[in-house]
């Protein structure tokens, strides 16, 4: 079955330092999402992309936060300058659609632990 | 407005018992309603999802009852097994989004041999 997968499993970082978390959606989709999961805490959405650019942010993705879509299959979550807060669990998804085929797949997610 | 409030946090239930996970929103625009299932190590995984034209729907086990007007949605786990031990989301989307989808808290649903 296909997966979205995500690279890589756990990133540990200083404060300050820039990080690329990877992920591969599904070949066939084309929509890209990126969520957020703090220790304890609920699913949190960050951003929507599509056609090679920002559907939709949250206000959590603010100006250190950036994605992009570097080939014909990765998608980059790029922090510029992590902070301690930005330690997290971050899931990419992928969606063949939006709307009534939105089914949206996870990958495993990234353990991203900021030092 | 756009929360989504999950109850119980946690939920203990016997082998052959039923689970039941409920959620309430107050967001009218939402207009979609997955159910997410995550076992340790493992991204979330859609379990079963429903739309506000219908009451109920059920797949196996599992069924989602919707009350709109109470703006209220429910997981039943008819004779849950220890395989259905996992954490378990509602999430909330509306349609006129880029694929947002808001989760609730979080349930971990753990059932005893």
């Amino acid at each position: 079955e296909p997966e979205v997968t995500q690279t890589p499993s756990h990133q540990v970082t200083q404060m300050g330092q820039e990080v690329i978390l990877r992920c591969v959606p599904i070949s066939n989709h084309l929509y890209f999402y990126w969520y957020r999961q703090i220790l304890g805490q609920k699913v949190e959405f960050l951003v929507s992309f599509y056609n090679n650019e920002i559907s939709e942010k949250s206000e959590i993705f603010d100006d250190q936060f950036s994605v992009e879509r570097p080939d014909g299959s990765n998608f980059t979550l790029k922090i510029r300058s992590t902070k301690l807060e930005d330690s997290a669990m971050y899931f990419c998804a992928s969606s063949e659609d939006r709307g009534a085929k939105n089914i949206q797949y996870f990958g495993a997610g990234t353990r991203l632990s900021v030092l | 407005q756009q929360q989504v409030k999950q109850s119980p946090q946690s939920l203990i239930v016997q082998k052959g018992g039923i689970s039941i996970i409920n959620c309430a929103y107050e967001n009218t625009a939402f207009d979609y309603f997955p159910w997410y299932q995550q076992f340790p190590g493992k991204g979330p995984a859609l379990l079963i999802a429903i739309r506000p034209d219908v009451s109920e729907k059920k797949e196996g086990r599992f069924t989602i009852s919707f009350n709109k007007s109470a703006k209220q949605f429910s997981l039943h786990i008819m004779d849950s097994q220890p395989g259905d031990s996992a954490t378990y989301f509602c999430a909330a989307e509306d349609s006129t989004s880029y694929g947002k989808l808001t989760f609730g808290q979080g349930t971990i649903l753990t059932v005893h041999p």
